[in-house]
């Protein structure tokens, strides 16, 4: 089976830009996460969904970002505009049931905007 | 609030032990175990939940002591393949419900030399 794929796995843009990152979670699966990595900050949950319904949006650091999940194939993460402070891996992960399940983490998109 | 890992970094030979701390000041619901590889996305290990259920590798073992809100993870007989960079995720105890809503600690990074 396929794991979490995420696209792009590199993207690099300039300050003001609108960014876009792109997720399908692992069929089947019934939540989905978008987590932020920094050096600074470390691995933090940015927004949830449960069958394709943001749950928790406390992560989410600014109006600058927002998430959608138009159906449960599919999940983006939008920035805009992108500030350098942005710069990051966003990973997007999902799961089978909520809580005492494991999550699946994509590959990551590592995004640099300059 | 981030639960806190203890030691920051790990150095063994192959075939030594070593234990990872992870304490949290929130009571919990349960607690994740995730390792991740230099540029590689975070790989599941272990669940435990309050009441001591636990989900996981075979090869792998934890505790969680509810009491102190702390959990620690026991590498044996460590193999080079262990290296990496070791993950806590706790989920705050939301009234007995689980929504997977994990918050990481810093991360301890342990190398494993032949």
């Amino acid at each position: 089976d396929a794991g979490v794929i995420q696209s792009p796995r590199h993207e690099v843009t300039e300050m003001g830009q609108e960014v876009t990152l792109r997720c399908k979670p692992i069929s089947g699966h019934d939540y989905l996460f978008w987590y932020r990595q920094t050096m600074m900050r470390g691995l933090e949950l940015l927004i949830y969904f449960n069958n394709n319904v943001p749950i928790d949006d406390s992560g989410m650091p600014e109006d600058r970002f927002s998430a959608k999940m138009p159906n449960a194939s599919f999940s983006t993460l939008k920035i805009q505009p992108s500030e350098p402070r942005d710069s990051a891996v966003y990973f997007c992960a999902s799961s089978f049931g909520a809580g005492p399940y494991e999550q699946y983490f994509g590959p990551g998109t590592r995004l640099t905007v300059t | 609030q981030q639960p806190v890992q203890s030691p920051q970094a790990v150095i063994l030979r192959e075939g030594e032990d070593a234990v990872i701390n992870c304490s949290s000041s929130k009571a919990l619901y349960s607690v994740h175990w995730y390792r991740q590889k230099h540029g590689e996305a975070p790989v599941f290990l272990m669940i435990l939940l309050k009441g001591g259920e636990q989900k996981g590798h075979e090869k792998i073992s934890a505790s969680f002591n509810e009491k102190k809100q702390q959990s620690s993870l026991y590498l044996t007989a460590s193999q080079l393949s262990y290296s990496g960079t070791y993950f806590c995720g706790t989920e705050a105890n939301a009234g007995g419900t689980s929504y997977g809503k994990l918050t990481f600690g810093q991360g301890t990074i342990l190398t494993v030399h032949p």
